[in-house]
């Protein structure tokens, strides 16, 4: 089944512990990219993969940081994560004119 | 830039009424044109697209066009049903400029038996 996978899909931690949050994805896409969502605000991109090795900052990117080393992967990383960090994430792919595809989710509360 | 405005929420509709959230981009060039769903719980699923002016996109009921001239993609439903009630995100993705997406800040839809 083609899908995107997101882990976890529920965390809460403490300020300044770094987590990270993997993605990954069965379709061979080039493109992924990871958005949070906020109440009132939608969705905003935090950063975008073309392909392996090329990454790029979205709207949001403070506070974040991604690898893209094999193209199914994109992990997200929080290296030290803060309250105004507290959001759902999602992950998305897509061949580079195609729609994409988005994970179920991530929501992760920093206390 | 590449900018997507949706009409704001939340909308509670009676079933079966007729339904139009509306939709207008600014871009450059020729975008895609994306709308979305997102059910309670769930991550965002790709309802239909639009790909050139005057494009129709059509799936479960709901259609689009694009329209260049007046820079649109409303989606519309002639009988909802409580089963639609979601979130609706309309997206851009211009390969013109980085071929990024754009999304509006998303309607909520609430249809009531």
């Amino acid at each position: 089944e083609a899908q995107v996978t997101q882990n976890p899909r529920y965390l809460i931690t403490v300020t300044g512990k770094k987590l990270t949050v993997t993605c990954s994805q069965n379709m061979n896409h080039e493109y992924m990219s990871w958005y949070r969502q906020d109440p009132g605000l939608g969705l905003r991109q935090i950063y975008y993969s073309m392909n392996v090795e090329v990454t790029d900052k979205g709207d949001v990117p403070e506070g974040y940081k991604v690898s893209r080393k094999e193209k199914r992967n994109f992990p997200l990383i929080l290296e030290s994560p803060s309250p105004n960090q507290t959001s759902l994430y999602f992950c998305a792919s897509s061949f580079p004119q195609g729609p994409q595809h988005f994970g179920d989710g991530t929501r992760l509360s920093i206390l | 830039g590449n900018s997507v405005t949706q009409m704001e929420g939340p909308v509670t509709l009676s079933e079966e009424a007729f339904l139009t959230i509306n939709c207008t981009y600014t871009a450059t060039g020729y975008p895609s044109l994306f709308w979305y769903v997102q059910y309670p719980g769930e991550g965002l699923q790709l309802l239909l697209k639009a790909t050139k002016a005057d494009d129709k996109g059509s799936n479960k009921g709901f259609e689009a066009t694009y329209r260049k001239e007046t820079t649109s993609f409303h989606l519309e439903k002639g009988s909802v049903q409580v089963s639609d009630s979601a979130v609706y995100f309309c997206a851009l993705r211009n390969t013109n400029t980085g071929n990024q997406f754009y999304f509006g800040t998303g309607t909520s839809l609430t249809v009531i038996p």
